[in-house]
């Protein structure tokens, strides 16, 4: 079974609201990272958070984990057309260990 | 962006015969991974490499093999194309256990 599990699956909002996604996982990890992919395209790299960090910011992108939870959010401030895609989050333990995808949130940001 | 490229971009094949994806690099990295993606599912390992000739299983492995016996290939191959295999396939790469994923733009393989 996958390591990260996105939750929830499908998030609509209007342009301007932030927009919070969740991710959880079952077993140690060295990192926790999220991806944006949008639609037929490959992914992008959005942020890694350590497994000693509890939050990291990048422009309107927040993520907190919270290892005791087993769990990671993403926020995004100040939504924008452009923020309409499917994020992922990758979880790995290091070394020589695989890193694994949720199946993904699909946001739709409302015009 | 990262130096890395999936070849081909697109193919279709018959049930039952061989197909083997490329990806290169040419960033030196020493992970290398592939990766399917399918509705519903989200991004699934396939196989992985840590190093020339250090591979191992992902979640989905049966049915593919890989190969690695230079530090910029890897190369997945299907022994025997099935209808269950067709996907779009991602390789990614990356420098160190602790760094972001670079991924490649996919080869999408139908199976008829």
């Amino acid at each position: 079974s996958q390591q990260g599990e996105e939750d929830p699956q499908a998030l609509s909002i209007q342009e301007g609201e932030n927009a919070t996604m969740n991710c959880s996982y079952k077993t140690s990890i060295n990192n926790l990272q999220w991806y944006r992919q949008n639609s037929g395209r490959g992914l992008v790299h959005l942020i890694l958070i350590r497994s000693n960090e509890r939050e990291k910011h990048s422009g309107r992108l927040r993520v907190t984990l919270d290892t005791s939870k087993k769990s990671s959010s993403l926020l995004i401030t100040a939504s924008r057309a452009a923020d309409t895609a499917s994020y992922f989050c990758a979880t790995g333990a290091g070394g020589k260990d695989k890193i694994i995808f949720g199946k993904g949130t699909r946001l739709h940001i409302l015009p | 962006d990262a130096g890395i490229t999936q070849s081909p971009r697109h193919k279709v094949t018959e049930t039952g015969t061989p197909v083997t994806l490329r990806c290169h690099q040419t960033e030196n990295h020493r992970y290398m991974y592939w990766y399917r993606q399918d509705p519903g599912h989200g991004l699934r390992l396939i196989h992985y490499s840590y190093g020339v000739k250090d591979t191992d299983k992902g979640e989905v492995s049966d049915g593919y093999s890989v190969s690695r016996s230079k530090t910029e290939d890897f190369l997945l191959t299907l022994e025997s194309a099935t209808s269950s295999q067709t996907s779009v396939y991602f390789c990614a790469i990356t420098g160190t256990d602790n760094s972001p994923l670079h991924f490649g733009n996919g080869t999408r393989l139908t199976v008829t």
